[in-house]
């Protein structure tokens, strides 16, 4: 089955520097690599997604990057802001979208 | 519209009860997945319904989880008897289809089994 490894487990950043998270996935039919974030309290929220046939995709501050024959994907947060502060899961799924996480990121930023 | 919604938000109950948790998906999505995530942990995956059939129980840890979705509506969680170990939070999540496709989660439910 699928196995999804994610580095770091911390990470405390200064509020306006960036901020990296990365993952690596074993099964090569994984085709769909969404990030959540998770707030106190709350459930995992969808903030970026991308797809196997994707190299890169952008939104605003986040942007996630694939790479295919490495087996690895990671998310970047720039300029980030207090309101980041989250913990982070990155995750791969197969066809019927059953979702293999990672252990997840405590990203804390510091004013 | 509403999301994905959990009852109840926190549990505690004593080791050997019954619990049972309950999910409203977002209306209209045939896919319904289970999720657990234990002390800090990963978030595990427990099940999969399409509608009202089980698609994957791969990842139900033991014959003490009974999951049920009459209708392809609203799914429950029953864990009987509880054991120690069975404390985290379960989160549920939908999605309109199957596979590479953005799926909704719940806000979870803490399960503490003392």
């Amino acid at each position: 089955g699928e196995n999804v490894e994610q580095h770091p487990s911390t990470l405390s950043v200064q509020e306006g520097d960036s901020a990296v998270i990365k993952c690596t996935y074993s099964d090569s039919a994984s085709n769909y690599f969404p990030w959540y974030k998770q707030e106190l309290g709350k459930g995992p929220q969808l903030i970026i997604d991308i797809r196997s046939n994707v190299g890169e995709k952008k939104d605003q501050r986040i942007a996630v990057t694939l790479n295919k024959t490495a087996k690895h994907f990671s998310l970047h947060i720039t300029e980030t802001q207090p309101e980041d502060s989250a913990v982070y899961f990155c995750a791969a799924t197969d066809s019927w979208g059953k979702l293999q996480f990672g252990a997840g990121t405590q990203v804390v930023v510091t004013p | 519209e509403a999301g994905v919604t959990q009852f109840p938000s926190h549990s505690v109950i004593e080791k050997g009860q019954t619990v049972t948790l309950r999910c409203d998906p977002i209306s209209g999505h045939d896919n319904l997945y289970w999720y657990r995530r234990v002390m800090g942990k990963e978030i595990k995956f427990l099940l999969h319904f399409v509608k009202e059939s089980k698609q994957d129980e791969s990842g139900m840890p033991n014959n003490r989880f009974l999951a049920e979705r009459t209708g392809g509506t609203y799914s429950t969680l029953k864990v009987q008897p509880a054991e120690l170990e069975d404390s985290g939070v379960y989160f549920c999540a939908s999605s309109q289809v199957s596979g590479a496709t953005e799926a909704f989660f719940g806000q979870g439910t803490r399960l503490t089994v003392v």
